[in-house]
């Protein structure tokens, strides 16, 4: 079976500050994929990044970056120098070889106020 | 260019109705996809063809018929509409073959509204 924890259910930051979404996954596919999608609330959902299983480096886009730790299962989001714009829903995804479909969490919504 | 476009944008329908939502992607993409997010913003794969050819049926009661005539287009048809099907359903494609996953492409949602 597959699941994709977020905890939080909504985050309130103030503009300029760093935030961090976290996403917890299980698995029992030993090659699976890590995605990020945002929602933001004209409703469309936009990719932000693809992982693989076997690919533990971090990564830097911009003022986004992504950890991934595979001891913990854990895949987390961290934007810094938040916006006005980054406010939406991000998702947090997983693909299993075996079901060869996305798992999605439940959502963290961001609320960055100016 | 639209790259995966939706038709309709909003549906407002009766119980018992059967109404049909269209999906095209003009990407070349050979994989489409149909989601649900619930109103709880909870997303859920109801089905996903390859090439015309069904790949993932999720427990979607058989009300829910996806139908593909070619690989550029996806659409849902929804048989006896009732109120726990109200939704935003969204379509999506990408490249391959659903073995190796790609970044997917959604389109804007269809908003369905059952009274």
């Amino acid at each position: 079976a597959q699941k994709v924890t977020q905890a939080q259910t909504e985050i309130s930051v103030v503009e300029k500050e760093d935030v961090t979404l976290d996403c917890v996954y299980e698995t029992r596919d030993t090659t699976y994929y890590l995605f990020w999608y945002k929602q933001p609330p004209s409703g469309e959902l936009v990719f932000l990044i693809r992982r693989n299983s076997f690919d533990e480096q971090n990564e830097i886009s911009g003022r986004y970056s992504w950890n991934f730790q595979k001891s913990t299962s854990s895949f987390n989001f961290t934007i810094t120098a938040s916006q006005v714009v980054d406010s939406a829903v991000y998702f947090c995804a997983l693909w299993g070889t075996g079901r060869r479909a996305l798992t999605f969490g439940s959502g963290t919504r961001l609320q960055v106020q100016p | 260019d639209t790259a995966v476009s939706q038709t309709p944008k909003y549906l407002v329908t009766q119980m018992g109705n059967d109404k049909s939502i269209k999906c095209e992607q003009n990407l070349g993409h050979d994989t489409m996809y149909w989601y649900k997010q619930d109103s709880k913003k909870f997303l859920k794969i109801m089905f996903s063809y390859n090439n015309k050819e069904l790949i993932i049926n999720e427990t979607v009661p058989n009300r829910f018929s996806p139908k593909s005539p070619d690989k550029a287009h996806l659409n849902l048809h929804i048989n006896s509409l009732e109120l726990g099907d109200s939704a935003v359903y969204f379509c999506a494609s990408s490249l391959g073959s659903g073995v190796i996953p790609h970044e997917q492409y959604f389109g804007p949602g269809t908003r369905l509204t059952v009274t």
